[in-house]
């Protein structure tokens, strides 16, 4: 069973297309993350959810836009794609903070924009 | 701004030999550690963390060593495997003033362990 799952798991779109990445975990934790990781490999949080509250949003754009149905999902919406929008987004989970409970990561998401 | 630094983006060693990975951090309030590996196509995996009251934690052939004064840990595995080939990363922690716990990464040091 896959603990954090997130689809799509490759992804190539055109500038100025709208697209989602979706996030479930099925290990009962109340935080869920989004991070980028871009071309220069920095493993960078976007955003942080702990049971459906926004607790963290670092300064992105805001063309991209979290929402949580639930505390077990977590999906990154992201309008008018622009070419630096190309990384790897992982979805992450943890029973709280990252500190003593591990951060569990999904497989990542490669997002490509032509 | 770095705020956690892996200056060594590849390491190569010889099976059975030790692997030290290093990496230096700038932000004092960091007071947790973590060490995650990761292979290909796959996401981070938690390895290894050590809070800043300690400054030795070993898990098997795992062991984080912290130096708070010169703010730089370290992860030593001993003896490397060549399915220990994976990139690491060194990732810290600190409450930032809304009281959300931040976790801030590395770039990662990509490891080679021939056989």
């Amino acid at each position: 069973d896959t603990a954090v799952s997130q689809t799509p798991k490759y992804l190539v779109t055109q500038m100025g297309n709208d697209k989602s990445i979706k996030c479930e975990q099925n290990l009962g934790h109340d935080t869920m993350y989004w991070y980028k990781q871009d071309s220069k490999k920095f493993l960078k949080i976007m955003f942080s959810y702990n049971n459906k509250e926004l607790i963290i949003n670092e300064t992105v754009p805001n063309r991209f836009s979290p929402k949580s149905p639930d505390k077990a999902h977590l999906n990154l919406h992201i309008n008018s794609l622009e070419l630096g929008d190309s990384a790897v987004y992982f979805c992450a989970s943890s029973r709280r903070g990252p500190r003593g409970n591990t951060i569990y990561f999904g497989e990542g998401s490669w997002l490509t924009v032509v | 701004d770095q705020q956690v630094k892996q200056n060594s983006p590849s390491l190569s060693v010889q099976e059975g030999r030790i692997s030290i990975l290093n990496c230096d951090y700038t932000n004092s309030m960091f007071d947790y550690f973590l060490w995650y590996k990761k292979y290909p196509a796959e996401g981070p995996t938690f390895l290894i963390s050590i809070s800043s009251i300690k400054d030795k934690n070993e898990d098997g052939r795992f062991t984080v060593f912290l130096n708070k004064s010169a703010k730089h840990l370290s992860l030593h595995i001993v003896p490397s495997q060549p399915g220990d080939s994976a990139v690491y990363f060194c990732a810290a922690s600190a409450f930032d003033q809304g009281g959300s716990e931040k976790l801030v990464f590395g770039k990662g040091t990509k490891l080679t362990v021939n056989p």
